[in-house]
């Protein structure tokens, strides 16, 4: 079965700790990555976009890199109003979402 | 630029009682339409998807079911809701290129419904 796992479920950094977050998956025919962040109350935003091993995307303190089985989202010198949580997801070849349960991000002045 | 509207935003309702979601999107045109569900501290359960006018593919065997009448309206309705039926419900867009796969996806700001 596809499946889409992201750790850790939490993470609590200091202003200006750099750290990285991580997405496993298994999905058969992937045909893409997706990262987004999501604040309390409100729909996803979606951040990136990534198709093959060894493709990076960068957008202002975060990167995001790709390789055959997980991505990374790294997240350098973060600010509290970087604090949210972040999800994952891949899509089929049938354009079929699947999401991970995301890591919670808090960031402390 | 394109926007994704959602409504109601909250939406309090009985059980048995039926449902109707609406969600529109402007500034684009054939896209590709989601409806999911995020149950709390959850990520999200892809519901319906719909590559045009009449195409929906269900992918959770539920009393929930979608339509879509209009290239840029989609609705999600239930004739007799149930209690595991509440969650906060989010309906995106997604921008397609060749082939018709979403390569970037948008989300409304998601409905959040209590069944009591």
């Amino acid at each position: 079965e596809d499946q889409v796992t992201q750790s850790p479920e939490a993470l609590r950094l200091q202003e200006g700790e750099s750290s990285s977050l991580n997405c496993s998956y298994t999905v058969s025919g992937l045909r893409g990555l997706f990262w987004y962040r999501q604040d309390p109350g409100k729909g996803p935003e979606f951040l990136f976009t990534l198709y093959s091993a060894g493709e990076e995307k960068e957008k202002e303190r975060l990167k995001a890199t790709l390789t055959k089985k997980e991505s990374f989202l790294h997240i350098t010198a973060p600010k509290p109003e970087d604090s949210a949580t972040y999800l994952c997801a891949v899509r089929d070849n049938f354009n079929k979402f699947y999401f991970g349960s995301g890591t919670k991000l808090n960031v402390k002045p | 630029s394109q926007t994704i509207h959602q409504w109601p935003a909250t939406l309090v309702q009985p059980v048995g009682s039926p449902l109707s979601l609406e969600c529109t999107v402007e500034g684009t045109s054939n896209p590709n339409l989601y409806w999911y569900r995020q149950a709390a501290g959850r990520g999200l359960q892809l519901l319906f998807y719909s590559v045009g006018i009449g195409q929906i593919s269900s992918e959770v065997p539920q009393n929930l079911s979608a339509s879509r009448p209009q290239d840029r309206q989609f609705i999600l309705s239930s004739k007799k809701l149930l209690l595991s039926d509440s969650g906060f419900y989010l309906c995106a867009w997604g921008r397609t290129r060749g082939g018709g796969l979403t390569v970037e996806q948008y989300f409304g700001p998601g409905t959040r419904l209590t069944v009591t």
